[in-house]
């Protein structure tokens, strides 16, 4: 079973405001991804790194940013949230074989 | 581009029956192949994968899945569903080739279990 934590949960927040959703890995994996998936729809890669410093868009486009500055750490940040941005946010990880990728238990975001 | 797609987004069974689940990627050379199981308020948990050798691929819970290159196919398979296996089922693949090792999500299949 992986080790992977997303931190928030579940966050209510206003319009406008800056968030920072967390996502850490205890496995030493290099590369790690952030989905967005809204209530019954599939997911949407919208962001990947492949190590310390690197970080990359995905296949959906997305207000948020990321950053890689530890490899365990791998946190996804809004800077003025808006309703149009509730979703659910989930973090994902692989090793070095790559082919498999460990998913955390998701960061559900609400913005009134 | 490579898709995923998955046959009926919601499935219904009764308890100790068969369950199929239809999946099928559009790319000539054949991907990485998963299958993911989500509860709800949940994140995904790997089911299972086929990356290379045997073609029938045995997961955690009593699935399976048969992967047929000549139908692009990767079916997930239950002999006999249980109640707790009511979740969503994701199929998922990953572009051999691809260093990123991204996935690319079907749309999804909810399993209902009758009692």
């Amino acid at each position: 079973e992986a080790d992977i934590y997303q931190t928030p949960r579940y966050l209510v927040i206003g319009t406008g405001k800056k968030i920072t959703l967390e996502c850490s890995q205890t496995m030493g994996h290099d590369k790690m991804y952030w989905y967005q998936q809204d209530p019954g729809m599939e997911l949407h890669l919208i962001h990947y790194s492949y190590g310390v410093n690197s970080t990359e868009k995905g296949d959906l486009s997305s207000e948020s940013t990321v950053s890689r500055i530890r490899t365990e750490h791998f946190p996804l940040t809004l800077e003025s949230a808006r309703p149009s941005h509730t979703s659910q946010y989930l973090c994902a990880s692989s090793g070095p074989l790559g082919n498999t990728i460990y998913f955390g238990e998701g960061s559900w975001l609400t913005v009134v | 581009a490579q898709s995923v797609t998955q046959l009926g987004s919601h499935v219904s069974v009764s308890e100790g029956a068969l369950v199929l689940l239809r999946c099928n990627y559009s790319s000539s050379v054949p991907p990485y192949l998963f299958w993911y199981v989500q509860y709800p308020n949940q994140g995904l948990q790997l089911l299972l994968k086929y990356t290379t050798g045997a073609t029938l691929v045995k997961g955690i819970n009593g699935f399976e899945a048969e992967f047929k290159k000549s139908e692009t196919s990767f079916h997930l398979t239950k002999p006999s569903a249980h109640m707790s296996d009511a979740a969503e089922y994701f199929c998922a693949v990953s572009p051999r080739g691809d260093s990123s090792y991204k996935l690319i999500f079907g749309s999804g299949t909810r399993l209902l279990v009758r009692p």
